[in-house]
């Protein structure tokens, strides 16, 4: 049963614009979500992290957003560059755990 | 600088052979995972420690083991190696133990059992 889901498997996206990658999650007992960036032949990095105690959390030109009643988080990018193209994973853990659960990549392809 | 180290980068075995894959940190991490990517399933955990003589099993451990005899090395062994276990295996760390917190990723290694 996959707890963390991304059901968009890419998205293509013209420079300069947003990018929105969206993911949803199962267990009501998640309460810290990261977003990870992983480029081929390399290992994923992390990117930006919430609290399920904030419903938004800025950092530059990425946002993530937390809308707990829905079980759902997204990942905002403004403006979108090429460099940006790249598979991007959402996780989350519970409180008292060191564990993540992933979802299944969302490959985001920025476009001049 | 302190980082995650992983090798070989690409291996090709045979079937029941036995494989072991080697992760090396120098953060001084307490935490240090195996992951698994496939098409389809992202990444799964394997293994994990939370220190030296602590080992856990993940949710698609069949198959593999893992030892932690030093804080720096976790590596990671498939006993008899099957062509279901084709895949990129990532080895990953984190500080704190007791919450969640940033993993810090190797390179991977690319494994094909043919």
């Amino acid at each position: 049963d996959q707890q963390v889901k991304q059901n968009s498997p890419s998205l293509s996206v013209q420079e300069g614009r947003i990018s929105i990658l969206n993911c949803d999650y199962t267990n009501s007992m998640f309460d810290y979500f990261l977003w990870y960036k992983k480029y081929p032949a390399e290992g994923p990095t992390f990117l930006i992290s919430i609290s399920s105690i904030k419903d938004k959390n800025e950092d530059g030109r990425f946002t993530v957003f937390l809308n707990k009643s829905a079980k759902h988080l997204s990942l905002h990018i403004v403006p979108s560059q090429p460099g940006d193209s790249a598979v991007y994973f959402c996780a989350a853990s519970i409180h008292n755990t060191d564990k993540l659960i992933f979802g299944t990549g969302t490959r985001l392809q920025v476009f001049p | 600088d302190a980082e995650i180290t992983q090798s070989p980068r690409h291996k090709i075995t045979e079937t029941g052979r036995q494989v072991t894959l080697a992760c090396h940190q120098t953060w001084n991490h307490n935490n240090m995972f195996w992951y698994r990517q496939d098409l389809g399933h992202g990444l799964r955990l394997i293994h994990y420690s939370y220190g030296v003589q602590d080992t856990n099993k993940g949710e698609v451990s069949d198959g593999y083991s893992v030892s932690r005899s030093n804080t720096e090395d976790l590596p990671l062994t498939l006993e008899s190696a099957a062509s279901s276990q084709t895949s990129v295996y990532f080895c990953a760390s984190s500080e704190s133990q007791g919450r969640a917190d940033t993993q810090y990723f190797g390179p991977g290694t690319r494994l094909t059992v043919l």
